[in-house]
């Protein structure tokens, strides 16, 4: 199974936002609302942002939104903060399975 | 307090077999399908398989299919997972997550 297409990095100043995108196919992202972000700091488990395309978990900041648009979804976090600066990986379900995106560094400026 | 608790980190020589554990605390076990991810490193995030704690079904990544087991121990809220045959290019974090919960990961290290 292929792995989800992210951008390698991205940047932002604090204040600013940014969308990170994820692209899949049909049989993945485009075929199935159940997309998932995941937040990542050096040295730490993972962490569940967005579920299911657009939900947020308890606890997580509404500063984080996700979407989807055909084949691609996308994680928009308004307000950066300097605390944001971390890996990012988009993950979707696959006909019985799952596959991660290659994960997206984020900069805060 | 709802949490996932890995067992530690084990080194392992080409050919053996890993067992790591995740025990589950804080919620009921069998509401949740435990899935495991492991990180090679400074590499991404790849799912390994899922496994339900209501039942004991199991779905697993097709690279791996026939080297890893996963398995549940409901009297005891723990789940499993074994890979055989190791090769050096297994030597990653091995992650447990239930739900929006993960677990501190497990350091494998496969090396002569």
């Amino acid at each position: 199974q292929s792995a989800l297409t992210q951008p390698a990095s991205v940047s932002g100043s604090p204040g600013q936002s940014i969308t990170i995108s994820c692209t899949g196919t049909s049989s993945d992202v485009g075929g199935y609302n159940y997309v998932s972000w995941y937040q990542q700091h050096p040295g730490k488990a993972p962490k569940l942002m967005i579920y299911e395309v657009s939900n947020r978990p308890s606890g997580v900041s509404n500063r984080f939104s996700g979407s989807k648009s055909g084949n691609t979804a996308s994680l928009t976090i308004s307000g950066l903060q300097a605390e944001d600066e971390a890996d990012y990986y988009c993950s979707s379900y696959t006909s019985s399975s799952r596959v991660f995106g290659g994960g997206t560094k984020l900069t805060v400026l | 307090q709802v949490q996932l608790v890995q067992s530690g980190a084990e080194v392992k020589k080409p050919g053996a077999s890993v067992k790591v554990s995740c025990k589950a605390s804080g919620y009921t076990f069998t509401s949740y399908g435990i899935s495991w991810v492991r990180q090679a490193p400074g590499q991404g995030l790849e799912w390994m398989g899922w496994i339900s704690a209501y039942n004991g079904n199991t779905n697993y990544a097709q690279k791996l299919q026939g080297r890893v087991t996963m398995t549940t121990d409901t009297s005891t809220s723990t789940a499993y997972m074994e890979l055989r045959s190791l090769r050096s290019d297994d030597t990653a974090v091995y992650y447990c997550a239930g739900g929006d919960i993960w677990g501190q990961g497990t350091m494998v290290t496969v090396s002569s």
